[in-house]
């Protein structure tokens, strides 16, 4: 069970946009910035989204982050088959002195 | 560039120890920290810990106290991570990724390496 909540999978048509959320309390991402990674098929996970809305040189602005109190969400617009993935937030924890990750969404572009 | 390389896969009994090593390239090693995630077959993404490579302090996950230590050696620019007493829920991919923080643990991690498979089997 993972202290930060994701759906287990998403999907979208090419073009469309598709939201993954992701749920905490107050000890994480209540009070903390959130952080998304994306994981190709068979491949290391790579950083798309820093401190809750901030995407590094090179991530298309495609991408985008979100905070809003315990929760945070991840969109994706004019999907592509590319990004068929999957999908993990992350942040620090304040009671539980780690880094917390989400379970994980796999998306699939249809 | 950037890079992270990891050594290679390794197979290993119940009770064993493994090492790890990371060996960066393309900045300037001491001014950053590396952490090291692990992700079981077919599983999500688990944080193990951080080290600063800039003066050696350490943040272990609680439930791997006592059994990892992480360590760096500046002269060659490369972290390793060692697990101890091996159990077979310890097989996973074993990733470093760079932390921009030297001296505080985010979950910042802006490169990766490309991974260990550690195999835990009697």
């Amino acid at each position: 069970q993972s202290v930060l909540t994701q759906p287990p999978s998403a999907s979208g048509t090419p073009g469309q946009r598709v939201t993954i959320s992701c749920s905490g309390s107050r000890s994480n991402i209540g009070s903390n910035y959130v952080y998304w990674y994306q994981q190709l098929p068979g491949a290391a996970p790579k950083l798309l989204i820093y401190r809750s809305n901030q995407r590094p040189s090179g991530v298309p602005d495609r991408f985008s982050g979100s905070r809003s109190g315990t929760s945070a969400s991840l969109a994706i617009s004019g999907l592509r088959s590319e990004d068929e993935a999957d999908y993990y937030c992350a942040a620090w924890d304040d009671s539980l002195s780690v880094v917390v990750f989400g379970g994980g969404t796999k998306l699939t572009v249809l | 560039q950037v890079q992270l390389l990891q050594s290679g896969a390794e197979v290993k009994k119940p009770g064993a120890s493994v090492k790890v090593s990371c060996k960066a390239s393309g900045y300037t090693f001491t001014s950053y920290g590396i952490s090291w995630v692990r992700q079981a077959p077919g599983q999500g993404l688990e944080w193990m810990g951080w080290i600063s490579a800039y003066n050696g302090n350490t943040k272990y996950a609680q439930k791997l106290q006592g059994r990892v230590t992480m360590t760096t050696d500046t002269s060659t620019s490369t972290a390793y991570m060692e697990l101890r007493s091996l159990r077979s829920d310890d097989t996973a991919v074993y990733y470093c990724a760079r932390a921009p923080h030297m001296t505080t643990v985010t979950p910042n991690f802006d490169y990766w390496g490309q991974g260990t498979l550690v195999t835990v089997s009697s």
